[in-house]
């Protein structure tokens, strides 16, 4: 099992363009979810997903979209990027809570 | 939002030597704490899942313990070794939060040789 995979590894976008983080897991985990770790922050949730066809708002979720149309990927797109949005970006997934999360390798984003 | 607290923010400590660090989270409405490792360039990887009262993981030389009651939890690393430099994250779930694990800001551990 490949586990969680995230694309891209590193990325520079500049401001106002937009962009979409993929996500995929091949553990047939039916909870995905959009965390954003910034430098002395904890890590904080984006999105979230209970299922295809379910998401929801985390903690966090201003500028950003989801969307989950298969079990497997959770895409984060950004619009309209800007500097407050650099970060490091994980995916993560799980069974039913309070199962623990399996994280991706994460993206760092860079807005510039 | 709820406020879930690690101490210290970082240690330091020689080879050897025994260690322990807190997670402090409200005390109403628990339902569950994680306990996760995380090294530099990687991936948060998790340790513990603790759900009741009096809970009491181990792993190794790692080692958990809980107190709903209070509102902490504790993270115990006996005979530290270099590998075990990690920043050390708990995560709290209530069901005031839904789907929602709250996450401290870690504690971070460097093991001196």
């Amino acid at each position: 099992n490949a586990g969680v995979t995230q694309t891209p590894k590193f990325r520079i976008l500049k401001i106002g363009q937009s962009m979409t983080l993929q996500c995929a897991q091949d553990m047939n985990h039916n909870y995905m979810y959009w965390y954003r770790q910034d430098p002395g922050m904890g890590l904080k949730l984006i999105y979230y997903s209970v299922g295809a066809g379910i998401t929801d708002k985390g903690e966090v979720p201003n500028g950003y979209n989801v969307s989950r149309s298969t079990t497997e990927d959770f895409p984060l797109r950004l619009e309209l990027a800007a500097p407050s949005q650099t970060s490091v970006y994980f995916c993560a997934s799980s069974t039913a809570p309070p199962a623990y999360r399996y994280f991706g390798p994460g993206t760092r984003l860079t807005v510039t | 939002i709820l406020n879930v607290e690690q101490s210290p923010q970082s240690l330091h400590v020689q080879e050897g030597d025994s260690t322990n660090f807190t997670c402090s989270f409200p005390s109403s409405n628990f339902y569950a704490l994680h306990w996760y490792r995380w090294e530099t360039a990687k991936s948060p990887e998790a340790l513990f899942v603790m759900t009741l009262n009096g809970d009491e993981k181990k792993k190794g030389r790692i080692s958990a313990t809980l107190n709903t009651k209070e509102g902490y939890s504790y993270l115990y690393i006996k005979g530290s070794q270099p590998e075990d430099s990690a920043t050390y994250l708990c995560a709290f779930l209530s069901p005031d939060t839904g789907n929602q694990f709250y996450f401290g800001t870690g504690t971070s551990l460097t093991v001196i040789p």
